[in-house]
């Protein structure tokens, strides 16, 4: 297993697109999460899975992200009509059922709005 | 709801010095700390975390952090940085059975030769 991977590492995309971003945790790690990191900014949380459950959400999540996990494996953050504000790093980390902290987190997904 | 204050956002210090990166927390419950290290274009990776037991933690790389719980403080140190200590430095923490955890704005080590 080689860890976290994210996909695209990065993504320049004009305002108003959509783009979905993927993650695809640890095999074995049944808790998934995603964070936006701006820059000069700690991590942001966003949301958390655990398996195929979304079970908590940011307020930082509007209306225009949406993320799922089918069958709890890889994860997909999607976020519709991009706007300026949405550039950022966009990060997800895995963890198993009996370590609940150790998060392994992904090398993020580098989103540009232009 | 928990809080993060790193007290210094950019800490310089020269070759084989040692160096204290500073955190507060704030939290009306018991908390989980942590410190996340990050190189340029890639994600976080766990230096060390306090869940419990000696307040003293040691971590990778040589890196240690104390919890002071009186100060509400888990600050890292490093008796002899190297070079390739130049990073980004997250403090996090986590409360009690809660399922997201709060970053610090981070702080910037640079080692100078």
């Amino acid at each position: 297993d080689t860890g976290v991977s994210q996909d695209p590492r990065h993504k320049i995309t004009k305002r108003g697109q959509n783009v979905t971003f993927r993650c695809d945790p640890i095999s074995e790690h049944n808790r998934l999460y995603w964070y936006r990191q701006t820059l000069g900014q700690g991590p942001e949380f966003l949301t958390y899975f655990q398996n195929e459950a979304q079970l908590e959400k940011s307020r930082l999540l509007s209306d225009r992200f949406s993320a799922e996990r089918p069958k709890g494996s890889f994860s997909t953050l999607e976020i519709q009509r991009t706007e300026q504000g949405d550039s950022a790093m966009y990060l997800c980390a895995s963890t198993p059922t009996w370590d609940r902290y150790g998060y392994t987190f992904g090398s993020g997904t580098r989103l540009t709005v232009v | 709801a928990q809080s993060v204050t790193q007290l210094d956002s950019q800490v310089p210090v020269f070759e084989e010095a040692p160096v204290e990166l500073r955190c507060n927390y704030s939290s009306s419950v018991s908390v989980y700390l942590f410190w996340y290290v990050q190189y340029p274009n890639q994600g976080l990776q766990l230096l060390l975390k306090y869940l419990s037991g000696s307040t003293l933690v040691k971590g990778i790389n040589g890196f240690e952090a104390e919890f002071n719980k009186s100060q509400t403080s888990f600050h890292l140190r490093k008796p002899s940085v190297h070079i390739s200590d130049t990073a980004e430095y997250f403090c996090a923490v986590s409360e009690f059975d809660n399922n997201d955890m709060r970053f610090g704005a981070g702080t910037r080590l640079t080692v100078k030769p």
